[in-house]
C-alpha cells in the first residue's frame, strides 16, 4: 500500500462544474502540500495545510488530521485548470512523500 | 521577485557520460530539493541541501550526487548514464527545510540515448 494515495487518478468534467479530488495517507507528518503540475512539467505549489481549510481564488483545500485525509477542490472550473494535480506529505525529516497524481480535463 | 531556474532546459547525452544540471533557488532560500520525474511516474525524491550540506538522499545509487554552494544554488551530477535516467529533474527550494512551501523551477528534461 502505498503511503500516500490519491483519487481519482483520471478525472475528465465539463467547463463549471465543482471538482474535487482526495488525497489519503498512511504517515505521521507535519504538513500537506497540493502541486499543480502543467504539461511540460512546470510545477506550482498552490496549497501547504498542517490543519484547516485554505482558499485561494476558486481552490479550496482542506485536511482532517485525525483521518489523515485531505481534499482539494476547484470550484466553476475552466479548461485552464487542466492539469495534473499532486498530493505530497512532509514526514518528521522535512522529505516528501508524492501521491501519483491525478490528472484533470475540463472540457469546454 | 525571480523564481528558481533550472539550467539547461534540455539535454541529450548518451550511455555512460555524466551530466551535471545546475539550480538557483528563490533569493532568500537556503533549502534545494531535487527530484526526479521518469515517464509515467510520479516524482521520486533525489536529494535535499540546507545551508550547505546534505540533508537527506532518496533512495538512489551514489552515481547521482550533488552539492550546494556558499550563494545555495546547487549542482545534481549523474555519473555513468543509463537509458532509465532519462527523465525529468526538478528543483525546488524552500527558505528552510522544515514547514515551508517548496517552489519548484521549470525543470530539465534529460534524455539518456
Amino acid at each position: 500500500k502505498n503511503e500516500v494515495e490519491q483519487s481519482p487518478q483520471n478525472l475528465t468534467a465539463q467547463e463549471g462544474e465543482f471538482i474535487t479530488i482526495n488525497c489519503s495517507y498512511s504517515v505521521g507528518i507535519s504538513a500537506l502540500h497540493w502541486l499543480q503540475q502543467h504539461p511540460g512539467g512546470g510545477i506550482v505549489s498552490l496549497f501547504m495545510l498542517s490543519s484547516g481549510k485554505k482558499k485561494h481564488g476558486r481552490l479550496i483545500a482542506t485536511i482532517n488530521i485525525q483521518e489523515k485525509h485531505s481534499s482539494l477542490h476547484i470550484t466553476a472550473s475552466h479548461p485552464r485548470d487542466s492539469a495534473v494535480y499532486i498530493c505530497a506529505v512532509q514526514g518528521s525529516n522535512y522529505q516528501l512523500i508524492w501521491g501519483a497524481g491525478t490528472k484533470l480535463i475540463i472540457k469546454p | 521577485e525571480a523564481g528558481v531556474t533550472q539550467s539547461p532546459t534540455h539535454l541529450i547525452k548518451t550511455r555512460g557520460q555524466q551530466v551535471t544540471l545546475r539550480c538557483s533557488p528563490i533569493s532568500g532560500h537556503t533549502s534545494v530539493y531535487w527530484y526526479q520525474q521518469a515517464l509515467g511516474l510520479g516524482l521520486q525524491f533525489l536529494l535535499w541541501y540546507d545551508e550547505g550540506e546534505e540533508r537527506n538522499r532518496g533512495n538512489f545509487p551514489p552515481r547521482f550526487s550533488g552539492r550546494q554552494f556558499p550563494n545555495y544554488s546547487s549542482e545534481l551530477n549523474v555519473n555513468a548514464l543509463e537509458l532509465e535516467d532519462s527523465a525529468l529533474y526538478l528543483c525546488a527550494s524552500s527558505s528552510d527545510g522544515r514547514q515551508e512551501t517548496q517552489y519548484f523551477g521549470p525543470g530539465t528534461r534529460l534524455l539518456v540515448l
